[in-house]
C-alpha cells in the first residue's frame, strides 16, 4: 500500500502556544489530503479535506481559523492548531488518497499542558 | 445522510477461533467499503475492502463479504493470533473512495 508519513508522532505544548504538524505522501501524488481527530475509544472524525493548491474544506463545528490547513504541493499537507488549550489535547490523524484507496498516518499525539 | 453502524463494540475470542465483525450501511448508493485495523496509539491501517460489484473477497486469513440487497457487509477473520488484537473500523463510501462514512469501531481481544 501507500505509504503517508506523518510528524510528529507525539508533542506537548503549553497553553497559547502553536503546534504544527506536518502529512507527506511519500510515495504516490495526494491531490487531496484529509485531516482527523479522534479522541479515546472513539471513531475517527473527520475535520477538514485538504486540496492542493487551494484552501481547505471544514467540517461543520471545525474552526478553520483554530487549525490551519495547507497543502501547498501534491505530497505535503499541514495542520497548525493556534493558541492551542487543554481541551485541543487529541489525537490527530492525517491520510491520502492513492489508487483509489485512502492511507493513514501513524497519528500525532497532542498534549496542551 | 449516510450511515454506518458497527457490531459488536467488543469481541473476545479465543486464540485459533474466528472472529466476525458485522456493519450496515443506510444508503444504497454506497459503492466501496473499507475496513481499518488500527493498534494502540498508530493510525489505521488498510486491510481488505470491497466494492459493490464484488459479493467476497479473501486475502489470506481475512475475508470480507457484502450484502447489497440487505445492505451490510463483515470482516471474518480466521485463525485468530494475539497479533489480531486491534480495534477494526468498517467504513462506506459513496462519492468517492476517499470520503467515507465510519462504523464506531470493534474492539478484538484475543484470548490467548
Amino acid at each position: 500500500g501507500a505509504v503517508v508519513s506523518q510528524h510528529p508522532s507525539w508533542v506537548i505544548c503549553k497553553s497559547g502556544t502553536s503546534v504544527k504538524i506536518e502529512c507527506r505522501s511519500l510515495d504516490f501524488q495526494a491531490t487531496t489530503m484529509f485531516w482527523y481527530r479522534q479522541f479515546p475509544k472513539q471513531s475517527l472524525m473527520l475535520m477538514a479535506t485538504s486540496n492542493e493548491g487551494s484552501k481547505a474544506t471544514y467540517e461543520q463545528g471545525v474552526e478553520k481559523d483554530k487549525f490551519l490547513i495547507n497543502h501547498a504541493s501534491l505530497t505535503l499537507s499541514t495542520l497548525t492548531v493556534t493558541s492551542a488549550h487543554p481541551e485541543d489535547s487529541s489525537f490527530y490523524i492525517c491520510s491520502g488518497g492513492g489508487n483509489e484507496k485512502l492511507f493513514f498516518g501513524s497519528g500525532t499525539q497532542l498534549s496542551v499542558l | 445522510g449516510e450511515n454506518v453502524e458497527q457490531h459488536p463494540s467488543t469481541l473476545s475470542v479465543q486464540e485459533g477461533d474466528s472472529a466476525v465483525i458485522k456493519c450496515t450501511y443506510s444508503d444504497s448508493a454506497s459503492n466501496y467499503f473499507p475496513w481499518y485495523k488500527q493498534e494502540l496509539g498508530k493510525g489505521p491501517q488498510l486491510i481488505i475492502d470491497i466494492r459493490s460489484n464484488v459479493g467476497e473477497k479473501k486475502d489470506q486469513r481475512i475475508a470480507v463479504t457484502l450484502n447489497k440487497t440487505a445492505k451490510h457487509f463483515s470482516l471474518h477473520i480466521t485463525e485468530t493470533q494475539p497479533e489480531d488484537s486491534a480495534v477494526y473500523f468498517c467504513a462506506a463510501s459513496i462519492r468517492s473512495n476517499y470520503q467515507l462514512i465510519w462504523g464506531a469501531g470493534t474492539k478484538l481481544i484475543i484470548k490467548p
